[in-house]
């Protein structure tokens, strides 16, 4: 596609339900990154693959959050039994590889309120 | 533990002025610094990518700088616009970790009044 697709943009839960954020990257783009925005933490890694591997998943807050990317291209990041702390806006990026970070491409978010 | 600062958390300057922002971090071991812009309710926009072997990088407007051995980087915006109101995030990547894994600031908030 023509830039990095995320849905949804917005999602409502309530606390203890299961949640499925989606990350469509840039066509030929190897490298995917989740990261989360929140206000009192700014902007933290997550987790990235390179292909449709994660050599990094030293990010993910717990073990209630997972990722994964099928065919190399959509990404998607599930949130267990979500607790009111995650809410937050998730954001995805990719780029052409792992070590082309000069090239990354963010898409809008997709923001979790969790009540 | 690397840590990323910037200063000022927010700056409200007039159109016209010419700023600098301010990022340092802790750990000089990075293999590159960027700067983002970030506009409310969306994704990140990437303004200048500097090399650690490069001083600085310059896109239109924008002059980004980089002092490795200090610690430091600074955003040099010249003749500011309104259009320019942004959060302006910077963001490392260490040298020694897989690519893509940044580290960010806490960003500074800027608004330029007309």
């Amino acid at each position: 596609g023509a830039g990095v697709s995320q849905s949804p943009s917005n999602k409502v839960t309530e606390k203890g339900k299961d949640v499925e954020l989606r990350c469509d990257p840039i066509s030929g783009h190897t490298a995917l990154y989740w990261y989360r925005q929140s206000l009192g933490q700014g902007l933290e890694f997550l987790i990235y693959f390179q292909g449709n591997s994660a050599p990094d998943k030293s990010g993910l807050p717990s073990d209630r959050f997972s990722a994964e990317r099928t065919g190399g291209s959509v990404s998607t990041l599930t949130i267990q039994r979500t607790q009111q702390e995650d809410s937050a806006v998730y954001l995805c990026a990719s780029s052409q590889s792992f070590r082309n970070t000069g090239e990354l491409f963010f898409g809008e978010g997709s923001r979790l309120t969790v009540l | 533990k690397q840590e990323v600062t910037q200063i000022p958390a927010a700056l409200s300057v007039p159109e016209g002025e010419n700023l600098v922002l301010n990022c340092s971090f802790t750990d000089s071991a990075i293999y590159n610094l960027q700067w983002f812009r970030q506009d409310p309710g969306k994704g990140l926009t990437s303004l200048l990518l500097i090399q650690s072997s490069q001083r600085e990088q310059t896109s239109g407007r924008l002059n980004a700088s980089l002092d490795k051995s200090s610690g430091r980087s600074t955003l040099y915006i010249a003749a500011s616009q309104p259009g320019d109101s942004a959060t302006y995030l910077c963001a490392v990547t260490l040298i020694y970790n897989q690519g893509g894994k940044l580290i960010f600031g806490q960003g500074t908030e800027l608004s330029v009044k007309p």
